[in-house]
């Protein structure tokens, strides 16, 4: 049973608008979560994360929101640039500081200019 | 600094075979983790080590191993090779203290022929 579901595998956005990634998962337990960003023949990248004890966390274009009771957290980029087409993944730890990874499958974004 | 490092970056082999992948994480980072990427499962983490000890374990089969050397470096080990395992392998690596933020290298791409 996949604990992080990203359930859309594809999401297209025109250039200076807004993109909106979603992410659910189901462990209450999670303490952490970040988003990654991947481009093609390269290893993830890290983007942006989120305490647990924290709503919102916003750095630059990109800001990360959570809502714990519905077991929700969204990833914001205002505005979108093509440059920002890639795989995002979301990721969250259980298990405190030495805690495991657990990764959604994660959502390619395209920005058209 | 340089990045996380893999070798080799792509590789063939046929079922039965075994394969060994190397890691060299980024200087002064010990703890290095392996994860397995294919399209319908994302990202899985296979296993994590730190000053050369296995912290954690995926849910993989006993036919992925790993070990890390005393510079932190890291191999792991597929043997008896099946066609599911063809994937891209990730390894990762994180500074003490800054678990949650890893650092991926650009993979290993693997075909089981």
């Amino acid at each position: 049973d996949q604990q992080v579901k990203q359930n859309s595998p594809s999401l297209s956005v025109q250039e200076g608008r807004i993109s909106i990634l979603n992410c659910d998962y189901t462990n209450s337990m999670f303490d952490y979560f970040l988003w990654y960003k991947k481009y093609p023949a390269e290893g993830p990248t890290f983007l942006i994360s989120i305490s647990s004890i924290k709503d919102k966390n916003e750095d630059g274009r990109f800001t990360v929101f959570l809502n714990k009771s519905a077991k929700h957290l969204s990833l914001h980029i205002v505005p979108s640039q093509p440059g920002d087409s890639a795989v995002y993944f979301c990721a969250a730890r259980y298990g405190g500081s030495q805690g495991n990874l657990i990764f959604g499958k994660g959502t390619k974004l395209s920005v058209k200019p | 600094k340089a990045g996380v490092t893999q070798t080799p970056r792509y590789l063939i082999k046929t079922r039965g075979q075994q394969v060994t992948l190397s890691c060299s994480p980024i200087s002064g980072h010990r703890s290095v983790s392996w994860y397995q990427q294919t399209p319908g499962q994302g990202l899985q983490f296979l296993f994590e080590y730190f000053s050369e000890t296995q912290r954690n374990k995926g849910n993989f089969p006993g036919r992925f191993s790993g070990r890390q050397f005393s510079n932190s470096r890291s191999e792991m080990n597929v043997s008896t090779l099946e066609l599911g395992d063809s994937a891209l392998y990730l390894c990762a690596s994180s500074s003490p203290g800054r678990k949650e933020t890893q650092y991926f290298g650009p993979g290993t791409r693997l075909l089981v022929l």
